[in-house]
């Protein structure tokens, strides 16, 4: 088993739909959560990060942390065709180490 | 991207040949991290550095890997001898970790890399 698990989709929804995208972990150790978003041939861009549990509101976006159930998630409200990409939970245990990624869920949005 | 450039950006080889991915970083940085990306096996590290260090090269795949970084704005990644089941997407990644706050990593282009 992995340790960080991400279904990987993909996920089609309409325009303005309620984005949900998760993934689950085995390693309690993690403190630091992310959710990067990649666009197609591109590289992975941060789009949030959590400090130990919690939510975190940027916009559209929320990113919530349950540590006692190993699970994150990250929500996108209003979703808008331009967030039509690949999104990647990725974990750390501290600042200044590799993070761990999921595979990553593909998110299409139509018009 | 605007923190790091990677070259090449596209790599056509022959299974057997060498291979040497360059990564050089434009920002401020303490980290550098090297990852893979496949569809099987998602994004994974290979190898990072800590001030120019290598600190764990527990992900390189085998003794065909290779990685030095001889100063802070230069890194390599090597292949030797390179086979069809390297042919991926190499990401160079960047991080400066003072301050006492969560600095992102951040990500280069990738070298898309194909052995025929």
């Amino acid at each position: 088993q992995k340790e960080v698990e991400q279904d990987p989709g993909p996920l089609s929804v309409p325009e303005g739909a309620i984005v949900s995208l998760n993934c689950t972990y085995s390693n309690s150790a993690f403190q630091y959560f992310m959710w990067y978003r990649q666009y197609s041939r591109k590289g992975p861009e941060l789009l949030m990060y959590t400090y130990s549990s919690g939510n975190k509101e940027d916009g559209r976006f929320t990113a919530q942390v349950d540590k006692s159930s190993k699970y994150i998630s990250l929500f996108i409200r209003d979703s808008q065709p331009s967030d039509s990409a690949t999104y990647l939970c990725a974990m750390s245990e501290q600042a200044g180490t590799a993070l761990i990624f999921g595979k990553g869920t593909t998110l299409s949005v139509s018009s | 991207d605007a923190g790091v450039i990677q070259s090449p950006r596209h790599e056509v080889t022959e299974m057997g040949q060498e291979v040497t991915l360059r990564c050089k970083p434009i920002s401020g940085h303490d980290y550098l991290f090297w990852y893979r990306q496949t569809m099987m096996r998602g994004l994974e590290l290979l190898i990072y550095f800590n001030n120019n260090v290598p600190i764990d090269d527990s992900g390189m795949p085998e003794d065909r890997f290779s990685a030095k970084m001889p100063n802070a704005s230069f890194s390599t990644l090597k292949i030797q001898p390179s086979e069809p089941r390297d042919s991926a997407v190499y990401f160079c990644a960047i991080q400066q970790t003072s301050g006492g706050s969560y600095n992102e990593q951040f990500f280069g282009p990738g070298t898309r890399l194909t052995v025929l």
